[in-house]
């Protein structure tokens, strides 16, 4: 079963104004990730957050993570057009002897010029 | 740079043919996996091979059968195809499988 679910499903926003997607999910992890898919393409690893982590930055891309609440966000300030994409959450198990990545459904993004 | 390359990228299938779909990476890493995607679903994994000589089912193996052939190519076939397995199969490589992981373009399968 999918592990993580992001919320809003679809989101649609003017460029410039920020835009947030949150994701949940279900069991302890190890790290928790967050991939771009633009349409008709393969997945681009965005940023990853540790489980021993609350807050990560890269360029306008912030990532919050609570362990408590099995959650996450993702944050893209000053949105524009390109960033239009869908955005998946993705965790990896902790305790299991190999790792994979579990995808939740995502959230597509579009950015009005 | 390549990274990771999957061929082919479109096919058409006909129910009951078989294929395989190819996988390789340059970057050296350990693990390879191979996922479908669906409308509405995500990504599931189907297959994966956490270090060279070994493989795993996924989430959803029903109906799939792979190969790590290498360090560097990791193959997934359908026997006798059916048209539950329309769908966009992704490989992915990533160096422990802890990390990031790095995406192939895809490969757009129907099966008629």
């Amino acid at each position: 079963s999918q592990q993580g679910e992001e919320d809003p499903q679809a989101l649609s926003i003017q460029e410039g104004e920020n835009a947030t997607m949150n994701c949940s999910y279900k069991t302890s992890i190890n790290n928790l990730q967050w991939y771009r898919q633009n349409s008709g393409r393969g997945l681009v690893h965005l940023i990853l957050i540790r489980s021993n982590e609350r807050e990560k930055h890269s360029g306008r891309l912030r990532v919050t993570l609570d362990t408590s609440k099995k959650s996450s966000s993702l944050l893209i300030t000053a949105s524009r057009a390109a960033d239009t994409a869908s955005y998946f959450c993705a965790t990896v198990y902790s305790g299991a002897g190999s790792y994979q990545l579990t995808f939740g459904k995502g959230t597509k993004l579009s950015v009005i010029p | 740079n390549a990274g990771v390359t999957q061929t082919p990228k479109f096919q058409v299938l006909k129910t009951g043919q078989s294929m395989t779909l190819q996988c390789a990476q340059d970057m050296n890493h350990n693990s390879m996996y191979w996922y479908r995607q669906d409308p509405g679903m995500g990504l599931r994994l189907i297959y994966y091979s956490a270090s060279e000589g070994t493989t795993d089912k996924g989430e959803v193996p029903n109906g799939y059968n792979v190969s790590r052939l290498n360090k560097r190519e990791f193959s997934l076939r359908l026997e006798s195809a059916a048209p539950s397995q329309t769908s966009v199969y992704f490989c992915a490589s990533s160096e422990t499988g802890l990390g990031g992981y790095t995406f192939g373009s895809g490969t757009r399968l129907t099966v008629v």
